[in-house]
């Protein structure tokens, strides 16, 4: 079982649709959880972070946490074709060990006019 | 403009040459880190560093070098040993933020092509 884990996609939503990406982690100690958009040929963007459960919302971007089904994910409301890209999903796992991140392989969406 | 710079974008070198991927941050971040990113796959940690003078392995760290003698600089220098040197390679910079999260910020990257 992969660490962090993610449908590859492609995801395809029409323009003024709902995305929604989901990432299941396997150490139930997990304690932050990331999601970046990554645009072909450039470097991950950080989008938006959580670490408690339930709801966090900024702009179009919703995150949804649920620790207890090891279970993240994001809603993209009114899509735009701008959001086409890669998302990852990262999971910094329990305190210590520098703090590092575990990606997910990423989910690719695509957003048709 | 605080960010983190990589440099050069582009880097072509023949095998068995090492070769040393420059990373500069100015956010005054304590932790940084190295990323190799291959076509359709996610981000493997190759080395990090917490501090100044300090840094661990990450989970490919054969053929690869790091130092940290600056807080601002974190150079990795992939060497003639690393078997499959072409990649694209990120640096990331983290500090525990108002919320303790350690989120991590990218810099451009660097894609390396060896031949």
């Amino acid at each position: 079982q992969k660490e962090v884990e993610q449908n590859s996609g492609p995801l395809s939503v029409p323009e003024g649709a709902i995305a929604s990406l989901n990432c299941t982690y396997s150490d139930r100690g997990s304690q932050s959880f990331f999601w970046y958009r990554q645009y072909s040929g450039k470097s991950p963007e950080l989008i938006m972070f959580i670490y408690s459960n339930g709801d966090k919302e900024d702009g179009r971007f919703t995150a949804q946490l649920n620790k207890a089904s090891q279970y993240v994910s994001l809603l993209i409301r009114d899509s735009q074709p701008s959001d086409s890209a890669t998302y990852l999903c990262a999971v910094r796992k329990s305190a210590g060990g520098g703090n590092k991140l575990t990606f997910g392989t990423g989910t690719q969406l695509k957003v048709e006019l | 403009d605080g960010g983190i710079t990589q440099s050069p974008k582009y880097l072509f070198r023949k095998e068995g040459q090492n070769v040393t991927l420059s990373c500069e941050q100015n956010l005054n971040h304590d932790a940084m880190y190295w990323y190799r990113q291959d076509p359709g796959q996610g981000l493997r940690l190759i080395y990090y560093s917490q501090i100044v003078n300090d840094f661990q392995k990450g989970d490919i760290a054969e053929g690869y070098s790091v130092s940290r003698e600056k807080k601002e600089s974190f150079p990795l220098t992939v060497t003639s040993a690393q078997k499959n040197p072409t990649a694209f390679y990120l640096c990331a910079s983290s500090t525990p933020g108002t919320s303790g999260g350690y989120e991590q910020y990218f810099g451009p990257g660097t894609r390396l092509t060896v031949t």
